[in-house]
């Protein structure tokens, strides 16, 4: 039971260049999220997903797209990558609505 | 807009001490009340949560404090440990529709001294 695994852990973009990172979790949970965090201000939500085949926006959307073609896996792509994006993304899943299973983590570097 | 504020931003207590770090909300909407405990390099955990129906939840040596009128609710880490040294995040997240949002604080970076 490994659950929730993120790919890749480390990442170093140019301004303008896309990328996709996977979160996959093995716990058969309906929800998954997509997080940023940055020094000094806490996690915040990206977008989110209540089941196979939905997505929501959450607090910062802009700039991010997300995908969750199948129950275990959701998807967070950047179509043109900014330096403001620098920062490390954790993926987290739950069964219903209360606690959530974060990932280690991906840290993105957007030069 | 931060919606949740927690202070202090870091903490340095001396082993066996007891740590406090307080969170205040606006939202009085929130109904969940989580923490959550960070190591570095790894993604937060799940350390104690509690809803507005108690005023305190004890786990171990982890205490949550809950002043709904106040709008305010606290951890206090008794005896506290050098392993217990991280960085501790406090959320809070109401129902919308099917979801649940959890909108966290900025954190406070403990660190226990041996």
């Amino acid at each position: 039971n490994a659950g929730v695994t993120q790919t890749p852990k480390f990442r170093v973009l140019k301004t303008g260049q896309s990328m996709t990172l996977l979160c996959a979790q093995d716990m058969n949970h309906e929800y998954m999220y997509w997080y940023r965090q940055d020094p000094g201000m806490g996690l915040r939500l990206i977008h989110y997903s209540v089941g196979e085949g939905t997505t929501a926006k959450g607090e910062v959307p802009d700039g991010y797209n997300v995908s969750r073609l199948k129950k275990q896996n959701f998807l967070l792509g950047l179509e043109s990558a900014a330096p403001s994006q620098t920062s490390v993304y954790f993926c987290a899943s739950s069964f219903h609505t209360d606690t959530q299973y974060f990932g280690p983590g991906t840290r993105l570097t957007v030069l | 807009q931060q919606q949740v504020k927690q202070s202090p931003q870091s903490l340095i207590v001396q082993k066996g001490g007891i740590s406090i770090i307080n969170c205040a909300y606006e939202n009085t909407a929130f109904d969940y009340f989580p923490w959550y405990q960070q190591f570095p390099g790894k993604g937060p955990a799940l350390l104690i949560a509690i809803r507005p129906d108690v005023s305190e939840k004890k786990e171990g040596r982890f205490t949550i404090s809950f002043n709904k009128s106040a709008k305010q609710f606290s951890l206090h880490i008794m005896d506290s440990q050098p392993g217990d040294s991280a960085t501790y995040f406090c959320a809070a997240s109401a129902r919308s529709g099917s979801a649940r949002q959890l909108t966290f604080g900025s954190g406070t970076q403990l660190t226990v001294l041996p």
